[in-house]
């Protein structure tokens, strides 16, 4: 199985911060990494697929870049509503999920 | 707009199985696209169990593949999952998602999560 290892595994931050989350995979993955948002006590919401490309409605200030084994998701400008845990997915072989990033307010 | 909704009971014995049930709305399962589960123990992170294409192809993860079972009924617009012989360690919430057109992609979008505790 290819395991997804993110970093940090929290992190306490202000609003209007700029976050970077990493997700590093066991293998090369080429592209094929999706980043989701999970709020308590609700499903994962898709944020990105295919490493980079923003899912429809999704806000401009989320991004995600890299590919092969090292990814990133930015959020560049951290509001009240993002604070939330961010999970990665990668989809090349069958799926797994990194263990997610949980973003608290500083 | 895609909407899915997990039903199934809260509470399954040891050694028993569980039996979900995820209704799809606003889409017609028939039309394509992969139908999965993924689980999330308490306060843990997401495990993807096993998803299935209205063509037949169906994939199941390696650690869970001998106690799983995944089905769809396009009668009733409708996929379901069994997992046999449950332990403690199957406590989760239990979502379903839609999983890929053509392959396994990204799962999106998910039901809103059926709560399953494991005990006697």
């Amino acid at each position: 199985a290819i395991q997804l290892t993110q970093s940090p595994s929290s992190l306490s931050a202000s609003v209007g911060d700029r976050v970077t989350i990493t997700c590093r995979a066991s293998q090369d993955i080429s592209s094929a990494l999706a980043w989701y948002q999970q709020k308590p006590g609700k499903p994962p919401n898709l944020l990105i697929f295919d490493a980079s490309i923003l899912e429809s409605g999704v806000p401009s200030k989320f991004s995600g870049s890299g590919s092969g084994t090292d990814f990133t998701l930015t959020i560049s400008s951290l509001q009240p509503e993002d604070f939330a845990t961010y999970f990665c997915q990668q989809f090349n072989n069958y799926p797994t999920f990194g263990g997610g990033t949980k973003v608290e307010i500083k | 707009q895609v909407q899915l909704q997990g039903s199934g009971p809260g509470l399954v014995k040891p050694s028993e199985t569980l039996s979900l049930t995820c209704s799809v709305s606003g889409y017609s399962i028939s039309s394509g696209y992969f139908w999965g589960w993924i689980r999330q123990p308490p306060g843990k992170g997401l495990e993807w169990i096993a998803s299935m294409h209205q063509g037949g192809s169906t994939y199941y993860n390696p650690s869970l593949k001998s106690r799983v079972t995944i089905s769809l009924d396009t009668s009733r617009n409708q996929f379901s999952l069994k997992l046999t012989s449950v332990t403690a360690a199957d406590t989760a919430v239990y979502y379903c998602a839609r999983h890929g057109a053509v392959e396994l992609k990204w799962f999106d979008p998910w039901g809103q999560g059926t709560r399953v505790t494991v005990s006697s």
